[in-house]
């Protein structure tokens, strides 16, 4: 099975900094990979497909990038919205895991 | 609107069982693969199990394989999750997803693009 770490697990920043979170995995899964943000008590919302393509109506400031086993999700500018947790999850193969999380919080 | 909503959790013993739905609604159903997510209390995202649009192909996360099967009826535009010999470390919420794809250069891109609210499962004596 796959494996996909995410670092860092907790992140304290502020509004208007620029956060980046990274996701590695255990073999090379090309650009099969997502990227959710998940608020308590809500369902995960996807931001990011396909390593780098932004869903439609999720905000500019949402970027991805990486292929092979290193990926990052980056937020140029944060909005109190963007207070939550986010996930990878590859689709390369069999089962499709997701990364642990990092909280994204103030 | 695109919707899925699930139904079916509660709470059941150890070793008991229980099966989960999830209702489509606003798009074609059968054109998509449908999946289970779960998440424990306070943890992270656990995918359980994919089906294929025609349910040609399933697949299951090694914690449930054996005891949960995935079952979808497309006609009535649900999905399903038979769960048994249920253990307290099932307890979570159970989120159903649709899995869409992009095709690009020979090869599907899967994610999953919409979910449901979900449905909770406590699994205690």
């Amino acid at each position: 099975d796959i494996q996909m770490t995410q670092s860092p697990s907790t992140l304290s920043a502020s509004v208007g900094d620029r956060v980046t979170i990274t996701c590695r995995a255990s073999q090379s899964i090309s650009s099969w990979l997502a990227w959710y943000q998940q608020k308590p008590g809500k369902a995960p919302k996807l931001l990011i497909y396909k390593a780098s393509s932004l869903e439609s109506g999720v905000p500019s400031r949402f970027s991805g990038s990486g292929s092979g086993t290193e990926f990052t999700l980056t937020i140029s500018s944060l909005q109190p919205d963007d207070f939550a947790t986010y996930y990878c999850q590859h689709f390369n193969s069999y089962p499709w895991t997701f990364g642990q999380g990092t909280k994204v919080e103030i | 609107e695109v919707q899925l909503l699930e139904s079916g959790g509660g709470l059941v013993q150890p070793g008991g069982s229980l099966r989960l739905s999830c209702a489509a609604s606003g798009f074609t159903f059968s054109s998509y693969r449908m999946n289970w997510v779960r998440q424990a209390p306070g943890k992270g995202l656990e995918w359980v199990s994919d089906i294929s649009s025609s349910s040609s192909t399933i697949y299951y996360g090694d914690s449930v394989k054996g005891r949960f099967t995935i079952s979808r009826d497309n006609a009535k535009s649900s999905l399903y999750l038979q769960m048994n010999s249920l253990r307290a470390e099932d307890t979570a919420v159970y989120y159903c997803a649709r899995a869409a794809a992009q095709y690009s250069s020979s090869y599907y891109y899967y994610y999953m693009d919409v979910w449901g609210k979900g449905t909770t499962v406590t699994v205690s004596s």
